[in-house]
C-alpha cells in the first residue's frame, strides 16, 4: 500500500492564479479530509468528505473547493490564488469516524 | 476556539520518559483525547487515543485525569527519534463526521 499520496510537493504561485492539489489513497477509506498548516500552528481543516459524492466544509474553507467523485481521490481546488493561501496542506483518510487518520506527506504551497 | 493547552517546548534525555501534558479543560463527555506527532514537518502520526481510561499501546501511554481536564502521554523510553512536534488534539463531532482541533503542540527534544 502507497497509503495517501500528494502531488506536487512543492508549488509557487502568482497572486491570482489557479490549480489543484491532487490526494490519492488505496486503503479503500470513505473519510478524507484536507488540512492547511500554518508556520508554528497546528493544523486547520479546510474540507472532508464521507464519502464519494460527499463533502462538507471545515472550518476554513473559503477560496477552496473540493470534489470527491471516487473513493480514491479527493483533490482540491484553489480559485484566485491570494498569499494568505501560502501554507503547507496535508490530505488525510480513514476508515471510519473511529479509526485514527493517516496523513499524506503535504503539499508546500507559496502564493507571491 | 482551540481547546486543549500545551507547553510550547520540552527537552527530554534520551532512554528516559518523556512526560507530555496537555490542558483541555472544556472537553465534553464525548469527546477523545488523540495524540500525534509530526517529524520534520512530515504528515502527522498517530500514536494514541482516549476517552476516560488510561490507554497503552506499543508506543505510548496515555494518562486522562479523573476530570477528563487533563491528560499526560508518556513515551517510556525516549530515543533520539523521538524528537518532533507532539499536538494534543480534541475530536469533536460535526455533520456526519466528527473533526480534529489541533492545538500548536509541544516540541519535543530528546538529548543523547
Amino acid at each position: 500500500n502507497a497509503g495517501v499520496t500528494q502531488t506536487p510537493k512543492f508549488r509557487i504561485l502568482k497572486i491570482g492564479q489557479s490549480m489543484t492539489l491532487q490526494c490519492a489513497q488505496d486503503m479503500n477509506h470513505n473519510y478524507m479530509y484536507w488540512y492547511r498548516q500554518d508556520p508554528g500552528m497546528g493544523l486547520k481543516l479546510i474540507y472532508y468528505s464521507v464519502g464519494a459524492g460527499i463533502t462538507d466544509k471545515g472550518e476554513v474553507p473559503n477560496g477552496y473547493n473540493v470534489s470527491r467523485s471516487t473513493t480514491e481521490d479527493f483533490p482540491l481546488r484553489l480559485e484566485l490564488a491570494a498569499p494568505s493561501q501560502t501554507s503547507v496542506y496535508f490530505c488525510a483518510s480513514s476508515y471510519s469516524t473511529s479509526h485514527e487518520q493517516y496523513f499524506g506527506p503535504g503539499t508546500r504551497l507559496t502564493v507571491t | 476556539d482551540a481547546k486543549t493547552t500545551q507547553p510550547p517546548s520540552m527537552d527530554c534525555a534520551e532512554g528516559r520518559a518523556a512526560n507530555l501534558p496537555c490542558n483541555h479543560s472544556t472537553i465534553s463527555g464525548n469527546e477523545y483525547v488523540y495524540w500525534y506527532r509530526q517529524i520534520h514537518s512530515q504528515g502527522p502520526q498517530y500514536i494514541i487515543h482516549g476517552l476516560k481510561n488510561n490507554e497503552t499501546n506499543e508506543m505510548a501511554s496515555l494518562i486522562i485525569t479523573e476530570d477528563r481536564k487533563s491528560s499526560t502521554l508518556i513515551l517510556p523510553h525516549a530515543t533520539l527519534r523521538d524528537t518532533a512536534v507532539y499536538y494534543c488534539i480534541v475530536r469533536v463531532p460535526t455533520s456526519g463526521t466528527y473533526k480534529y482541533i489541533f492545538g500548536t503542540g509541544t516540541r519535543l527534544k530528546v538529548l543523547a
